[in-house]
């Protein structure tokens, strides 16, 4: 059965730092993986969508990786900003599970001024 | 604007009561999908449909009840048999469902339900 672990699951950095956020996952038999962003009492944000063909994506100050072999992905956050304080959810498309999406626990950032 | 709505925001019951949640979205999509968040945990899908008329259970089923009668409709009833039913609920669509490719989900605001 898929699970998705996400390490650490809180975290907090000055402002202007660049930061890692990982996510690692147990059956490689994936069709995506997606990075989420959820501010407190909010729905959850796409933030970038990998197919299981690709290495990565990019979309602005964020870069997110995928190594479907090693079971892990990477969210890269360049030059943080108190503005990005909020939790990152990644989840993945499983295909061993009828196709749903198995989701990890989430890293909560804080990004101090 | 395309997107996916919940309504109401916040919901209170008391104890032994059945209570509606709403999600309608305009974005065509077949799709569509319930999630139960827990403080600290990973979404956990209750239901989903994958076309009008037609859904399935999902992981954690039980207490819990949906139709599907409109595309953009797919409203979620939380029975008394619900033995915890103090969450978040999030509603999710997307343009199709398939057990064998790729798809993308977008999500509503959510719903926080609280039952005492």
């Amino acid at each position: 059965k898929q699970e998705v672990t996400q390490i650490p699951a809180a975290l907090s950095v000055p402002e202007g730092e660049n930061l890692v956020l990982n996510c690692s996952f147990t059956d490689s038999a994936i069709y995506n993986l997606q990075w989420f962003r959820q501010d407190p009492g909010k729905g959850l944000t796409s933030l970038l969508l990998i197919q299981s063909s690709q290495r990565e994506q990019t979309s602005g100050r964020l870069n997110a990786s995928l190594d479907k072999s090693s079971g892990r992905s990477t969210l890269y956050i360049a030059a943080s900003q108190p503005g990005d304080s909020a939790t990152y959810l990644c989840a993945v498309q499983s295909y061993n599970q009828g196709g749903k999406l198995i989701f990890g626990q989430g890293t909560e950032l804080s990004v101090k001024p | 604007d395309g997107g996916i709505t919940q309504s109401p925001k916040y919901l209170f019951r008391k104890e032994g009561q059945n209570v509606t949640l709403s999600c309608e979205q305009n974005l065509n999509h077949d799709a569509m999908y319930w999630y139960r968040q827990d403080p600290g945990q990973g979404l956990r899908l209750i239901y989903y449909s994958q076309i009008v008329n037609d859904f399935q259970k999902g992981d954690i089923a039980e207490g819990y009840s949906v139709s599907r009668e409109k595309k953009e409709s797919f409203p979620l009833t939380v029975t008394s048999a619900q033995k915890n039913p103090t969450a978040f609920y999030l509603c999710a669509s997307s343009i199709d469902f398939s057990s064998d490719k790729s798809y993308e989900q977008y999500f509503g605001p959510g719903t926080r339900l609280t039952v005492t």
